[in-house]
């Protein structure tokens, strides 16, 4: 079974853009969280996605948004990018989707904003 | 709030010897608790987690881990450990009501020396 793929796994952004992040998840898995990763912050939980409808949410502004389509597949939109956003973006997909399930972890998408 | 401490940021070890890594959580209400790890540019691998029923919980490759309700503790061991292991390890908890949320601590960076 093929893993969680993330595109694109590099990107680079100016202040003021904005920036979509896609995620794969494995097969047959209806959940889709979304973390950030940042040597300061560490990996902070951002969203997570079930069903096309959102569960859950960080403590992160509304510049961070999400979505999750029919075929699980999310995106994770950031508008405005600032400095500190710059950070590796990692996506997990479970199933069934408790919180006790295993997650499974995408290699991320590392943003880089100048 | 849920929060989870890892007392070591960086463990350094001799080959075949060994380790612990160490993790202590804060939570209000019971919690399944997780041990990750991650490579070099890569995402994040489960190692083992505890849900209820043993304390004592392993993994496939050696590690072990042990829950500790009164200290409020889930440090990680291995009995010997090989220059593959060196990689960044992450203790994290979610809330058993709180669908797919993981709370991560800080992350220990084990170096295994020949």
């Amino acid at each position: 079974k093929a893993g969680v793929t993330q595109t694109p796994r590099y990107l680079i952004k100016t202040r003021g853009q904005q920036v979509t992040l896609s995620c794969s998840p494995i097969s047959g898995h209806r959940s889709v969280s979304w973390y950030q990763q940042t040597p300061g912050q560490g990996l902070q939980f951002l969203f997570e996605y079930f069903s096309e409808t959102q569960r859950n949410k960080g403590n992160f502004p509304g510049r961070f948004s999400g979505r999750q389509f029919s075929n699980s597949r999310s995106e994770m939109n950031v508008s405005t990018l600032e400095l500190g956003d710059s950070a590796l973006y990692l996506c997990a997909s479970s199933s069934p989707a408790g919180s006790g399930d295993t997650q499974y972890f995408g290699p991320g998408t590392r943003l880089t904003v100048l | 709030a849920q929060s989870v401490t890892q007392l070591d940021s960086q463990v350094p070890v001799f080959e075949e010897a060994p380790v612990e890594l160490r993790c202590n959580y804060s939570s209000s209400v019971s919690v399944y608790l997780f041990w990750y790890v991650q490579y070099p540019n890569q995402g994040l691998q489960l190692l083992l987690k505890y849900l209820s029923g043993s304390t004592l919980v392993e993994s496939i490759n050696g590690f072990e881990a042990e829950f500790n309700k009164s200290q409020t503790s889930f440090h990680l061991r291995k009995p010997s450990v090989h220059i593959s292991d060196t990689a960044e390890y992450f203790c994290a908890v979610s809330d058993p009501g709180g669908y797919n949320k993981l709370i991560f601590g800080a992350g220990t960076r084990l170096a295994v020396h020949p």
